[in-house]
């Protein structure tokens, strides 16, 4: 099982700053099926990013994916009060999926 | 519009059954690969189990053995059957559309308590 560990567990910045989310695997994770979600509360989490650096459909251009192998980075280029969320990566199809265990955004 | 909605959760004694369905709307079940993601009350998310569009089953190993994942061409309907529960797997189950995940369900909380 690949184990995914996001870094940080908190992030706490304000409107207009540069967010890095971290995502390392424990193995290398194959073609690089890595995505990224946002959840807010009480709401289903939402697809951002995938493959590991295509936007999904109607998310701003200022999230973006990087990464390859184990190491994976989510970067909102300019935060927005509506970004305050937990974001999980996950790693997709092959035999097992696994999420990360979320990096919580604050805004200040 | 693509949509699926989740039924069948509930409150359950452990070592009881459920099983979850999820209706799709505006595409084939059949056609897409599919899977159920739970949330433990205040945790973060967990892959339980998929169904790939060829066929293709997997588990994660907390439910191997004691949930089986299927679906229902005619009802283009999912479904996860959850033998022996426990109170671990108390959390909401949502419904997935897509590898990686597209389409959500509204999720069904399932209550694993004596």
């Amino acid at each position: 099982e690949i184990v995914l560990t996001q870094s940080p567990a908190t992030l706490s910045l304000s409107p207009g700053e540069r967010a890095t989310l971290s995502c390392r695997a424990s193995q290398s994770v194959s073609g690089s099926y890595l995505a990224w979600y946002q959840q807010k509360p009480g709401q289903a989490p939402r697809l951002l990013i995938y493959g590991p650096s295509s936007r999904a459909t109607g998310i701003p251009d200022r999230f973006s994916g990087s990464g390859s192998g184990t190491d994976f980075t989510l970067t909102i280029s300019r935060l927005e009060p509506e970004d305050s969320a937990v974001y999980y990566c996950q790693q997709y199809g092959g035999s097992l999926w696994t999420f990360g265990q979320g990096t919580k955004v604050e805004i200040k | 519009e693509v949509q699926l909605v989740e039924s069948g959760g509930g409150l359950v004694q452990p070592g009881g059954s459920l099983r979850l369905s999820c209706a799709a709307y505006g595409f084939t079940v059949s056609s897409n690969h599919m899977s159920w993601v739970r949330q433990a009350p205040g945790k973060g998310l967990e892959w339980v189990s998929v169904f790939y569009s060829g066929g293709t089953t997997y588990y994660a190993d907390s439910v191997r053995g004691r949930f089986t994942i299927s679906r229902d061409n005619s009802k283009n309907t999912l479904f996860l059957q959850m033998n022996n529960l426990r109170t671990e797997d108390t959390s909401v189950f949502y419904c997935a559309r897509g590898s990686p995940v597209f389409s959500w369900g509204q999720g069904t909380l399932v209550t694993v308590s004596s």
